[in-house]
């Protein structure tokens, strides 16, 4: 069956310091692979999204930047937080050849001092 | 432009009362509508997918979905409500551009015993 796990579940972070959450994807070759933010509870963003290894699309400018090293592996990294970067991130992946439906994983909280 | 839009921020149901959580959509061609669901600080988790076929789709946790080609809509239902079912609900329709899914604002569900 297909899986996926996302850590750490909770960060905090002081202002200024790097970050690095990952996401792996099991039972699956080739999924999309996509990071998401949600802030306040409510709505989500799409942040990054990527199709393949190295291949990496940023939805937004900002401060976050994400890479996929491996085909079932998806790592959001910031050389430098910011406040604003606090939020709950969620890591998800589209099975190849599927109707479009995502899985999410468990999520990361991340808070920013 | 493709979207969704969530008319109601939050729905209050009594415990035992049927549900619904409205969604609506814009989007060119035939579309592909999907229903999830957020408990706090957790991921989503998929309900329930229309693609075609039969108007009326059921899912997980007895939820079901009324696609509504005239009225452009996607309404979720369940015909007794759970404090359980207690959470934040997202509608969402793909991008027939892109195969991205566009998201709803999200519905917070409140059921009270």
């Amino acid at each position: 069956s297909q899986t996926i796990h996302q850590w750490p579940a909770t960060l905090v972070q002081p202002v200024g310091s790097p970050l690095s959450l990952e996401c792996t994807v099991e039972g699956t070759s080739n999924p999309n692979l996509y990071w998401y933010r949600q802030a306040a509870g409510r709505g989500l963003q799409l942040l990054f999204y990527s199709v393949g290894i190295g291949q990496i699309s940023s939805e937004v400018p900002q401060n976050l930047s994400a890479s996929r090293p491996q085909d079932r592996q998806f790592i959001l990294s910031s050389k430098k937080l910011l406040l604003s970067d606090s939020g709950f991130y969620l890591c998800a992946f589209r099975a190849g050849g599927n109707t479009g439906e995502l899985f999410f994983g468990e999520g990361s909280r991340l808070t920013v001092l | 432009a493709q979207s969704v839009a969530q008319p109601e921020d939050q729905v209050n149901v009594a415990e035992g009362n049927p549900l619904t959580v409205k969604c609506t959509y814009s989007v060119s061609g035939n579309p592909y509508l999907f229903w999830y669901v957020q408990y706090p600080n957790r991921g989503l988790q998929f309900l329930l997918k229309y693609i075609t076929g039969d108007n009326l789709v059921k899912g997980s946790y007895g939820f079901e979905a009324e696609f509504n080609k005239s009225q452009t809509s996607f309404h979720l239902k369940k015909p007794s409500a759970l404090v359980s079912d207690s959470a934040l609900y997202f509608c969402a329709v793909r991008d027939p551009s892109n195969y991205q899914l566009i998201w709803g604002a999200g519905t917070k569900l409140i059921i009270k015993p």
